[in-house]
């Protein structure tokens, strides 16, 4: 079974603050992708990696995946009171019908006070 | 936002009763999910299919059947329903490929009393 182990499990900061969250894992997967949830609704989709060492940057949030593809980080620069939610990493599946099974990390839950 | 419907949003039933969650997509897309989310394990697998009538287990089955007869509908089904079934369910579904995105419904939040 695979395993993501996703840290901190809660972050509680001053808006403007940077932060980093991360994603580890003993296993490798073909892509890492970092979702945010509101309360109430399904988690949204905000970067797909699936390169070793790649990073890619969504206005002042950075995202990066591991050279062995198994770990990543999500930063975020200045955070302000709308980043307030729910961030979960999940690890794609190996391939074939499976790209889609994901497994999730146990989610960082982020609260920016004005 | 991609067309996903769970239903009911909302239920309560007994301990060993039967329970049916649905999702209905209006997307055609060919996978669809079902997970569940507990505080502490984010979201787990329980089952998802991959074609009409092709279904396969995830990490955490044990309890639950689904089926999938259309394209467009996917049921999980509690067979007999236990408190350690209380939970958020998240319906799911996704195309194919190394980058895909999953597209998640609004859950279902089910209380096993």
């Amino acid at each position: 079974t695979q395993l993501l182990e996703q840290s901190p499990q809660f972050l509680s900061i001053q808006e403007g603050e940077n932060l980093t969250v991360y994603c580890n894992s003993s296993s490798v997967f073909s892509s890492l992708q970092w979702y945010r949830q509101e309360p109430g609704e399904g988690p949204v989709l905000l970067v797909t990696v699936v390169t070793g060492g790649e990073v890619k940057k969504l206005k002042r949030l950075t995202f990066q995946f591991g050279d062995a593809r198994k770990d990543s980080s999500l930063h975020i620069t200045a955070a302000q009171p709308g980043d307030t939610g729910l961030y979960l990493c999940a690890g794609g599946g190996a391939g074939g019908t499976s790209y889609g099974k994901l497994t999730f990390g146990q989610g960082t839950i982020l609260t920016v006070h004005p | 936002d991609a067309g996903i419907t769970q239903s009911p949003r909302h239920k309560v039933t007994e301990t060993g009763t039967p329970v049916t969650l649905r999702c209905h997509q209006t997307e055609n897309h060919r996978y669809m999910y079902w997970y569940r989310q507990d505080p502490g394990h984010g979201l787990r697998l329980i089952h998802y299919s991959y074609g009409v009538k092709d279904t396969d287990k995830g990490e955490v089955s044990d309890g639950y059947s689904v089926s999938r007869s259309k394209t467009e509908d996917f049921l999980l089904t509690l067979e007999s329903a236990t408190s350690s079934q209380t939970s958020v369910y998240f319906c799911a579904i996704s195309g194919w490929g190394i980058d895909t995105e999953a597209f998640f419904g609004q859950g279902t939040r089910l209380t096993v009393v």
